[in-house]
């Protein structure tokens, strides 16, 4: 299967500072990399779908002026939470399909989880 | 109406015994059904893919699709304890060209 790293692997920040997280895909190209969201004990949250070259598309109820994504390059899509609070703390993955891959089958990052203080 | 239902459990079985999940889609004209394992604090991890009515077959796992009743199930020959984890059954619609529909979940429990 394909491989998507992502750093840091956790973070602990206080209230009201940026956080970023950066997903990479090691051994192919991501033309599209998707962002979720979850909660402890409760099912993924799909925040956004990012495109390389483009603006990202965010789910309904996702403010994408705190939540901005940037997929600069075929490898790297980041997502920056501005002016983090205590509600933000959660476990964030993001994934990408496997470009020509059969069915659209998805390839998880490890996560991220952050804790807001 | 949800676009993937499944039981949220939990489901236990005894080690050594075939646990049996399920998963119901709403979108008949849905294409490529997936099943991801999610351990606890883990992301999830793609373990079986399935395409066209019938069964799929990976070890002990085994993915079964019967697009007329629009449903996909995977079965767990032999479970082990360390097969204990959430099944993520995930379903990729027309509605979406390259995005999965995931489901809630399923919280599977192997007792030793």
């Amino acid at each position: 299967g394909a491989v998507v790293s992502q750093h840091p692997s956790w973070v602990i920040c206080k209230s009201g500072t940026s956080v970023k997280i950066e997903c990479r895909s090691l051994d192919f190209q991501a033309t599209t990399m998707f962002w979720y969201r979850q909660f402890p004990k409760q099912s993924l949250m799909l925040m956004a779908t990012s495109n390389e070259g483009s603006k990202a598309t965010y789910e309904q109820g996702v403010e994408k002026d705190k939540f901005l994504i940037n997929h600069a390059s075929l490898t790297l899509s980041t997502l920056t939470v501005t002016s983090a609070h205590p509600e933000d703390s959660s476990f964030y993955i993001c994934s990408s399909p496997l470009a020509g891959g059969i069915g659209y089958e998805q390839y998880f990052g490890p996560g991220t989880r952050l804790t807001v203080t | 109406q949800k676009e993937v239902e499944q039981n949220s459990g939990p489901l236990s079985v005894p080690e050594g015994a075939i646990a049996s999940l399920n998963c119901t889609y709403s979108d008949r004209g849905s294409q490529s059904f997936f099943w991801y394992r999610q351990y606890s604090g883990k992301s999830p991890e793609l373990i079986m893919s399935i395409y066209s009515n019938g069964d799929q077959e990976d070890g002990r796992f085994t993915a079964q699709l019967n697009k007329a009743s629009q449903y996909v199930s995977l079965l767990i020959r032999d479970s082990q304890p360390s097969d204990s984890a959430t099944y993520l059954c995930a379903v990729n619609t027309l509605t979406g060209a390259n995005n999965l529909f995931f489901g809630t979940g399923t919280r599977l429990t192997v007792i030793p």
